[in-house]
């Protein structure tokens, strides 16, 4: 089992481009959810997807979206990046939202905004 | 809205002592309580969960936890530390009934001295 897995591990990008991260849940997880984590900060929730829909949504603005596909998968997506999204970003992967709490993580996506 | 305060950001112990990270949340009804430990350049990992019944709770890797209610609460504690236990380690808390998303704490670095 190959757990959750993200891609890219480490990805720098200039201010105001666009960046696609990715995401694959672990074997048999059906739910996504993804975290931003600032250094030295916990994780925080961006959203959550569930049957290839957004389900849930935290205190993050519309340049974050995301899209789950049919086998599972999911990407988030960020537009206009501003120097202040240079984060980790995490996936984690559960079944069903009810387990969200319980969610298996990846070892996330280093983003650097320059 | 539901909250956690992790008040050491730093923790220093001697290999062999016992550890106690400290947790406080602020939530109206029973909350979920979760503990969970991030290698250097890891996801993180679940060590403990606290849903209902026996406030002291047995996780992985010689983890337990307790509920305390009264205070607020839910320290984890290890009786005697490894140098592989040097981590970040993050409190959070979910919502009963409600979203399942958890809220974390921003950590608390434990650091091993040989």
């Amino acid at each position: 089992d190959a757990g959750v897995t993200q891609s890219p591990t480490h990805l720098i990008k200039t201010r105001g481009q666009q960046v696609t991260l990715r995401c694959s849940p672990k074997s048999g997880h059906d739910t996504v959810s993804w975290y931003q984590q600032a250094l030295g900060q916990g994780p925080q929730f961006i959203f959550q997807y569930y049957e290839e829909e957004e389900r849930q949504r935290g205190n993050f603005p519309d340049r974050f979206s995301g899209h789950q596909f049919p086998n599972y998968s999911s990407e988030l997506n960020v537009n206009a990046l501003l120097l202040g999204d240079s984060a980790l970003y995490l996936c984690a992967s559960s079944l069903g939202p009810k387990g969200a709490a319980e969610a298996f993580f990846g070892q996330g996506t280093r983003l650097t905004v320059v | 809205a539901q909250s956690v305060t992790q008040p050491d950001i730093h923790i220093t112990v001697s290999e062999g002592a016992s550890l106690e990270l400290r947790c406080n949340y602020s939530y109206g009804a029973t909350p979920y309580l979760f503990w969970y430990v991030q290698s250097p350049g890891q996801g993180l990992q679940l060590l403990l969960k606290y849903f209902s019944g026996d406030t002291l709770v047995q996780g992985i890797k010689g983890f337990e936890a307790e509920f305390k209610r009264s205070q607020s609460s839910f320290n984890l504690r290890k009786p005697s530390v490894h140098w592989s236990d040097a981590a970040e380690y993050f409190c959070a808390v979910g919502v009963s009934g409600g979203s399942y998303i958890p809220t974390f704490g921003r950590g608390t670095s434990l650091i091993v001295h040989p």
